[in-house]
């Protein structure tokens, strides 16, 4: 069972880039999906949720800028990222849940730098 | 937006002490929604304990949580090598808001 994420990068301001994370072990439609991020040197920041109905929601510093969706053929999470900017340097984790309130599985993340 | 302040922010410990670790919500919080997380440098967060109390599984029991309302402790009973690192509160209210973390160091 694990979350492997991909597709972070350099990308300059306004500009947009795509993350996925690949589930194995379980079905992501099955399950509420998060993403989370992780500024240089800071803490955790929830950032995007899609629900097992498909209902999404987010942060409000990146919503209709962020789209987060899932391919259940795939198996596979995914965030949309638009209009990027320098504060949305991070590590993006993806991670199960919340179970409860919690999240139970993480990825190993994915780095976003967002710079001239 | 419920903010979670964590103390101390840095923690000096030797193994085998007794590491104690505060979470301090600015209102409320459920106990089944208070959640602890371990991260050691360029690894992901790991669950270790949810619903204030329950450890996450494989957790060893040298860890514990407590706690209810606005506070809510971690204590690491007897510090192993393995444990030192930055440790993570996280709520569920309105939204998932985390701490801003404990290190944990030697």
């Amino acid at each position: 069972v694990q979350l492997v994420e991909s597709g972070g990068g350099l990308i300059q301001p306004g500009g947009s880039l795509r993350l996925s994370c690949a589930a194995s072990g379980f079905t992501v439609g099955s399950k509420y999906m998060t993403w989370v991020r992780q500024a240089p040197g800071k803490g955790l920041d929830w950032v995007s949720i899609i629900y097992n109905s498909g209902r999404t929601d987010y942060t409000d510093s990146v919503r209709g800028r962020f789209t987060i969706s899932r391919d259940n053929s795939n198996n596979t999470l995914y965030l949309q990222m638009n209009s990027l900017r320098v504060e949305d340097t991070a590590l993006y984790y993806c991670a199960r849940g919340p179970v409860a309130a919690h999240f139970d599985l993480w990825g190993q993340g994915t780095l976003v730098t967002v710079s001239s | 937006e419920v903010v979670l302040t964590q103390s101390p922010g840095t923690l000096s410990l030797s193994p085998g002490e007794r590491a104690t670790l505060s979470c301090r919500a600015s209102q409320s919080v459920s106990s089944s929604y208070l959640a602890w997380y371990q991260q050691k440098p360029g690894q992901a967060p790991r669950l270790l304990i949810y619903g204030a109390s329950r450890r996450a599984t494989g957790i060893p029991d040298r860890f514990s949580g407590s706690g209810s309302g606005t506070d809510f402790i971690l204590t690491i009973s007897r510090l192993q090598p393995e444990d030192f690192a930055v440790y993570y509160c996280q709520q569920f209210g309105s939204s998932w808001t985390f701490g801003q973390g404990t290190k944990l160091e030697i």
